[in-house]
């Protein structure tokens, strides 16, 4: 069974400051790893994704991740995070099952 | 315009009186399910649904059913209620391609529900 867990629940940071979030699954197999965002009130948005091909992930707005397969992991990574950043942040994986599996989420807020 | 929706938005019940919230979306997707979401636990997948008349249950389905009689809709039945079903659920499809060719999934806007 594929699973996915966050370290960070909650992260608060000063505008300008770097950020990672980890993002650790575990499947033996081939996955699909995601980011979502979901902002104050709002349902959830796709950040960015991995398939295949280049670890490194480019998504929306700044952000980043990196799939390093011998460590299970997809941390999301910004090098210098917004107030508009406030949001909740989901890791989600897909292995063996046709629906992916969420982490508990990282709520990240930004101070101005 | 792509989306999914979900009707109600919000929900304000009383304990055994059976509700269904709607979930409708317009990009012809295979896959369809439903989460909930509650504070400190993140998405909690309820049921899912690989295509029309195919469902299955995900990690909580206690008290919740589904029907998935036309590939658009894929409403969730709480046939009885009661106040641990007090959450927020999100409706959310994706294309159905075979393998690992699999894209993300669309969410609608959540459906807050609260059981008295």
């Amino acid at each position: 069974a594929q699973s996915v867990s966050q370290h960070n629940h909650h992260v608060i940071l000063s505008e300008a400051a770097s950020l990672e979030l980890g993002c650790n699954y575990s499947y033996g197999g081939t996955v699909n790893l995601f980011w979502y965002v979901q902002y104050p009130g709002q349902h959830l948005q796709l950040l960015l994704k991995y398939f295949s091909g280049d670890p490194l992930v480019k998504g929306i707005k700044g952000f980043e991740a990196e799939f390093i397969k011998s460590k299970f992991s997809f941390n999301l990574r910004k090098p210098s995070v917004q107030w508009s950043d406030t949001a909740e942040y989901f890791c989600a994986v897909r292995g063996g099952s046709y629906i992916p599996t969420f982490g508990r989420g990282t709520s990240l807020i930004v101070h101005p | 315009e792509a989306q999914v929706t979900q009707n109600p938005r919000y929900l304000i019940t009383v304990t055994g009186k059976k509700l269904t919230v709607t979930c409708s979306q317009n990009m012809n997707h295979e896959y369809m399910s439903w989460y909930r979401q509650d504070p400190g636990l993140g998405l909690r997948q309820i049921y899912y649904s690989m295509n029309v008349e195919v469902t299955d249950k995900g990690d909580v389905p206690e008290g919740y059913k589904v029907s998935r009689k036309e590939k658009r809709n894929f409403p969730l039945i709480l046939e009885s209620p009661s106040p641990n079903q007090t959450s927020l659920y999100f409706c959310a499809s994706s294309t159905g391609q075979g393998g690992l060719s699999y894209n993300e999934q669309f969410f609608g806007p959540g459906t807050r529900l609260t059981v008295l």
